[in-house]
């Protein structure tokens, strides 16, 4: 596609609920980031994939989060009995190469646990 | 980890004044250092960035500086108009992980 996509564009959850978040990065780019960014503050690293592996996830906050990219292109994030701290903007990005070169960031998932 | 600081938090400036704002980092290895814009509510959009291997770089009104031993780089915006407004982010990365590290962001309002 021509930029990242990232579904749903706002989040409603109360708190226990599961939540999972979508992103489609730019075709081709190897390298997909999720971030987290609370309101006022800059983005915070979650996690990275290069093409399906995981190579880092020392950002994720907690076990009740968890991100995939099965087939090295769409990556979900799940977030299991959310929290109020839960709630943020959680951004994707993508690169072409390995590693964090020049990123492409999505709009943004926002979401809110009541 | 990479710990990067960015300061001011806020910067108010007049329509056609310059605008400087400066960034520290923590990690001699990191070697890419960008700077995105984000206005309120949208995605952050790359306007610079800046490789170890050079000191500065200009893009029209915008430049950015990086010094390697004091581990520190800034963002020049010359002419600033009112569309400047927005938060704008500094960052690290080529350090220890793969990862972007961001700084806490400043808040750039033009007054016209």
């Amino acid at each position: 596609g021509a930029g990242v996509s990232q579904s749903p564009r706002y989040k409603v959850a109360k708190r226990g609920q599961d939540v999972a978040l979508r992103c489609d990065p730019i075709s081709g780019h190897v390298s997909l980031f999720w971030y987290q960014q609370a309101l006022g503050q800059g983005p915070e690293f979650l996690t990275y994939f290069q093409n399906e592996a995981q190579l880092d996830k020392s950002g994720l906050p907690s076990d009740r989060f968890f991100a995939e990219r099965p087939e090295g292109s769409v990556s979900t994030l799940k977030i299991q009995r959310t929290q109020q701290e839960d709630s943020a903007v959680y951004l994707c990005a993508s690169s072409l190469n390995s590693g964090a070169n020049v990123l492409t960031f999505g709009a943004g998932s926002r979401l809110t646990v009541l | 980890g990479e710990n990067v600081e960015q300061h001011p938090s806020t910067l108010s400036v007049q329509e056609g004044d310059s605008a400087v704002i400066k960034c520290t980092y923590s990690d001699s290895a990191s070697n890419y250092f960008p700077w995105y814009k984000q206005e309120l509510g949208k995605r952050p959009q790359l306007i610079i960035d800046i490789r170890s291997n050079v000191g500065e770089k200009k893009d029209q009104r915008i430049a950015v500086t990086l010094n390697k031993t004091a581990k520190h780089f800034s963002l020049h915006i010359t002419e600033t108009q009112p569309e400047d407004s927005a938060v704008y982010f500094c960052a690290a990365s080529g350090g220890a992980g793969n990862m972007l590290t961001f700084g806490g962001g400043t808040r750039l309002m033009v007054k016209p």
